[in-house]
């Protein structure tokens, strides 16, 4: 069975200062890994994804992900925050492996203070 | 700029009615999912379809929800009857493949009183 953890409900940040969301991970097989951003009243948006290849990826916004097999991790990060950062973060995946559907973790408020 | 269409925006409804939404994913993709979100249990995937045919609607209270795809540009998704614990925002989501990104719609909110 697959699985996703994000054992942060809020991360609280200061505008300017480097800013990590985590996110953990449960597979059989191999992930695929993604990363969704929800602003207030609208959809989920993508951000980035791992597959394969380079474990250091980058998305939108100058964010990026690390994929961390040995630690199944897959952490957002961005070196600077900004306050329109704040935002409900979502971590995905799917079991390559298998034909699953694929999971969403719970989210993580992330709160940029000016 | 192609997006994912939902309609209506805003549903309020009374108990025992039914509830239609409707989701116009982006052209030439192929997958569909249908996601409900709420405080208290986050998202959750309710039903998908590949080339129109369903999937897995394995999410889905079976008795009063049904989802299907009339035609490739079109999805829906059906309550009858509505119940007050329905109340949810209501996401379609539509994808190139099956494992790759998806791309959102705005959502309909459903107000069951």
């Amino acid at each position: 069975a697959q699985s996703v953890a994000q054992p942060e409900d809020q991360v609280n940040v200061a505008e300017g200062n480097p800013l990590t969301v985590k996110c953990t991970y449960s597979v059989s097989g191999n992930p695929y890994l993604f990363w969704y951003v929800q602003y207030p009243n609208r959809g989920l948006q993508f951000l980035l994804k791992y597959i394969t290849g380079d474990n250091l990826v980058k998305g939108s916004y100058g964010f990026e992900a690390e994929f961390n097999k040995s630690q199944t991790s897959f952490h957002l990060k961005k070196p600077s925050a900004l306050v329109s950062d704040s935002a409900l973060y979502f971590c995905a995946v799917r079991d390559y492996s298998s034909a699953s559907k694929i999971i969403f973790g719970s989210g993580t408020r992330l709160s940029i203070r000016p | 700029d192609a997006r994912v269409t939902q309609t209506p925006r805003h549903k309020v409804t009374e108990m025992g009615q039914e509830v239609t939404m409707r989701c116009q994913p982006i052209l030439g993709h192929n997958t569909v999912f249908w996601y409900r979100q709420t405080m208290m249990q986050g998202l959750e995937l309710l039903a998908y379809f590949r080339n129109r045919a369903p999937l897995d609607d394995s999410g889905m209270p079976k008795d009063r929800f049904s989802a299907e795809m009339p035609d490739a540009t079109l999805a829906t998704l059906k309550i009858q009857p509505s119940e007050p614990r329905d109340s949810a925002v209501y996401f379609c989501a539509s994808g190139l493949v099956l494992w790759d990104e998806q791309y959102f719609g705005p959502g309909t909110r459903l107000t069951v009183t």
